[in-house]
């Protein structure tokens, strides 16, 4: 079984609905991220989290939200979807408690494919 | 501000022959971490190698080598005989020093293998 799991694997949804995509791992990492992947922009970051209490902003929070459920759980919510939110979604996750250098490393769930029509 | 440019957005080469993805990096930070990801047609991304700011030894895996000048802050990925299941979307990543321990990826650069 994958370490990073996310639902849905592909979502078509309208304008102004609300969508939630979520994301599981059985890695037992406590950080998880969320970015989203645009044609020839590459990875940015939505939000990040620490743990279940410490939720931060990454660079393109605008328009979304999140909730750390469980350390093991983290969804993405699109309040109000609106069209230039169609893109690839990936949630990752990394460990704090490796040895410095390998705590950066991400690990990436398989993405989910969403358009807002 | 960090900032991870991949100038060559599509690469094309044939099958056998060797290519080098080019990687250059911004930071004000005196440690920092550098990485490789590839993304294949079905989507998923895979980590490929992590490297130290503080270690400029290049490495070798196999078919696939880095380069990591910290004079020129580059940091290139070269494959040897080049495979159709080479061909792929490799993004280069910098990882920012602290607690957030975030990275700022590259635009990526597609790579095509052709038989």
């Amino acid at each position: 079984d994958a370490d990073v799991t996310q639902t849905p694997r592909n979502r078509i949804t309208k304008t102004g609905k609300r969508i939630m995509l979520e994301c599981s791992q059985t890695k037992g990492h406590d950080r998880m991220y969320w970015y989203r992947q645009d044609p020839g922009l590459g990875l940015r970051l939505i939000y990040y989290s620490f743990d279940v209490k410490d939720i931060n902003k990454g660079e393109i929070s605008d328009g979304y939200s999140v909730s750390r459920q469980a350390q093991a759980k983290f969804s993405l919510s699109l309040e109000s979807a609106i069209p230039n939110q169609t893109a690839l979604y990936f949630c990752a996750t990394s460990d704090s408690n490796r040895r410095q250098a390998s705590s950066y490393e991400q690990y990436f769930g398989p993405g989910t494919r969403l358009t807002v029509t | 501000a960090q900032k991870v440019t991949q100038a060559q957005t599509e690469i094309s080469v044939v099958e056998k022959e060797d290519v080098t993805l080019d990687c250059v990096y911004e930071t004000r930070d005196t440690t920092y971490y550098l990485f490789w990801y590839k993304q294949p047609p079905s989507g998923e991304l895979v980590f490929l190698i992590r490297r130290n700011s503080f270690d400029e030894q290049n490495e070798i895996s196999g078919r696939y080598s880095w380069n990591f000048q910290k004079s020129t802050s580059s940091f290139n990925f070269t494959i040897t005989a080049s495979q159709v299941v080479d061909s792929a979307v490799y993004f280069c990543a910098l990882g920012k020093s602290g607690s957030a321990r975030q990275l700022t990826f590259g635009s990526g650069t597609q790579l095509t293998v052709l038989p």
